[in-house]
C-alpha cells in the first residue's frame, strides 16, 4: 500500500511569510501527527490529529496550526516565519486506536531565509 | 519527567561487531518503545519497538533489551553491516496519546 506522502519536498520562504505543508495519510489511517526535526533540537511533537480533531498539542507557539479534512489528509501551518522554524517537518500517520503503527514520511524541508 | 535520554551520540563500529545505544526514561506511564532508523533525506523507519511487560525482543539481528525497574531500554545490532549506518532514534509513548517522546539520536557507523 502507499505511504505518507509529504508535500512539497522542499520550500524556501523569506522570514515573515506564511507556509502550509501537506500530508496524506496510509489509506485507513486517521490520526496524522507532525513532528519537527532540527539538529539542536531533535525531533519534537507538534500536533496529532484523529478524525480532523486536535487531539494532542506539543510545546510550541500558536504560530504553528493545524488541520485535518474528512478524508484524513492534514496540512499544517506555520505563520510568520522566523529563521528558527528552518526544520525538517515530519508528518506520521496511525490508525489512532492505540496500536501504534506510526508510519513517517520523508518529510518536507523549510528553509527560511 | 517527559525526556528519553539516549547514548552515545555517535558510534562507530567495525563490520560484523555489534553496536549498542541505550536509552532511559522517567516517565513510568510509558508503555510503548520503538526505535527507529533513519537515513539522510529519508523520514524516520520503524526497526523494532517492545512493550513492558517482556524484557527482550529479538527481530533478526535486531534486539531490544528492556529493565522497567531501572527505567532504560537499549538496542543492540548484532553482526553491523555497513548498510546499518544510520541515525537510530529511541522514543517513548503512553498508551493514550499517539504521540511519540524522541530520544536525541545516535549517529552509527559501521566500517568494512
Amino acid at each position: 500500500k502507499a505511504g505518507v506522502t509529504q508535500t512539497p519536498r522542499y520550500l524556501i520562504k523569506t522570514r515573515g511569510q506564511q507556509v502550509t505543508l501537506s500530508c496524506s495519510p496510509i489509506s485507513g489511517h486517521r490520526s496524522v501527527s507532525w513532528y519537527q526535526q532540527t539538529p539542536g533540537q531533535g525531533l519534537q511533537f507538534l500536533f496529532e490529529y484523529f478524525s480532523e480533531t486536535q487531539r494532542n498539542k506539543g510545546n510550541f507557539p500558536g504560530r504553528f496550526s493545524g488541520r485535518q479534512f474528512s478524508n484524513s489528509r492534514s496540512e499544517m501551518n506555520v505563520s510568520t516565519l522566523e529563521l528558527g522554524d528552518s526544520a525538517l517537518y515530519l508528518c506520521a500517520s496511525s490508525s489512532g486506536t492505540g496500536d501504534y503503527g506510526y508510519t513517517f514520511g520523508s518529510g518536507t524541508r523549510l528553509t527560511v531565509v | 519527567q517527559q525526556q528519553v535520554k539516549q547514548s552515545p551520540q555517535s558510534l562507530i563500529v567495525q563490520k560484523g561487531g555489534i553496536s549498542i545505544i541505550n536509552c532511559a526514561y522517567e516517565n513510568t506511564a510509558f508503555d510503548y518503545f520503538p526505535w527507529y532508523q533513519q537515513f539522510p533525506g529519508k523520514g524516520p523507519a520503524l526497526l523494532i519497538a517492545i512493550r513492558p511487560d517482556v524484557s527482550e525482543k529479538k527481530e533478526g539481528r535486531f534486539t531490544i533489551s528492556f529493565n522497567k525497574s531501572a527505567k532504560q531500554f537499549s538496542l543492540h545490532i548484532m553482526d553491523s553491516q555497513p548498510g546499518d549506518s544510520a541515525t537510530y532514534f529511541c522514543a517513548a509513548s503512553t498508551w493514550n496519546t499517539d504521540k511519540l517522546i524522541f530520544g536525541t539520536g545516535t549517529r552509527l557507523q559501521v566500517f568494512p
